[in-house]
């Protein structure tokens, strides 16, 4: 099983490009959540998704947008990149039952400069 | 809304000895708990989970959590620590939504095991 899949693993942005993150799972999970991750932080969720055609916001979703079109795709996106979203980006997924863990897929790591 | 507060940034333990880290939370009812594990440029492992019953979980490789509801508490426990146990741990609260939870979680705590 492949699992949670995140690409790309890397990338450099300029200030005010965009890039989509992509996240996709091959294990029929209705939830899907997307997370950053910043240097003693901790995990802030950004966007999570309870079934496709269904998102909704987390904590801190300014400057991203998601959409969830199959079960299987979560992808997340950056319209105008800023130096503030420079951060290792995690998805995860998990089924619907209420005492399921988080699968998450290995991050991508976001350098806006 | 929920939180997490895991008050130790970092621990630093020698190969062997014991081990906790400690986890608050903030949350109106019965909260989901649990515990991940982030080895260097990996993503989160779970390691135990709590959602009812018995207050004392037992979770892969020798940790467990003891949930006090008394103290806001779900501190993590290992009795003797093996140098592969190095790793960032992060603690979480489930709120509850719809049929299933929206996970929050803390900073984390940087775990430093000395030889």
């Amino acid at each position: 099983n492949a699992g949670v899949t995140q690409t790309p693993k890397f990338r450099i942005l300029k200030i005010g490009q965009s890039m989509t993150l992509q996240c996709t799972q091959d294990m029929n999970h209705n939830y899907m959540y997307w997370y950053r991750q910043d240097p003693g932080m901790g995990l802030k969720l950004i966007y999570y998704s309870v079934g496709a055609g269904i998102t909704d916001k987390g904590e801190v979703p300014n400057g991203y947008n998601v959409s969830r079109s199959t079960t299987e795709d979560f992808p997340l996106r950056l319209e105008l990149a800023a130096p503030s979203q420079t951060s290792v980006y995690f998805c995860a997924s998990k089924a619907g039952r209420a005492d399921e863990k988080l699968f998450f897929g290995s991050g991508t790591q976001l350098s806006v400069l | 809304a929920q939180s997490v507060t895991q008050p130790d940034i970092h621990i630093t333990v020698s190969e062997g000895a014991s081990l906790e880290l400690r986890c608050n939370y903030s949350y109106g009812a019965t909260p989901y708990l649990f515990w991940y594990v982030q080895s260097p440029g990996q993503g989160l492992q779970l390691l135990l989970k709590y959602f009812s019953g018995d207050t004392l979980v037992q979770g892969i490789k020798g940790f467990e959590a003891e949930f006090k509801r008394s103290q806001s508490s779900f501190n993590l426990r290992k009795p003797s620590v093996h140098w592969s146990d190095a790793a960032e741990y992060f603690c979480a609260v489930g709120a509850r939504a719809g049929g299933s939870y929206i996970p929050t979680f803390g900073r984390g705590t940087s775990l430093i095991v000395h030889p």
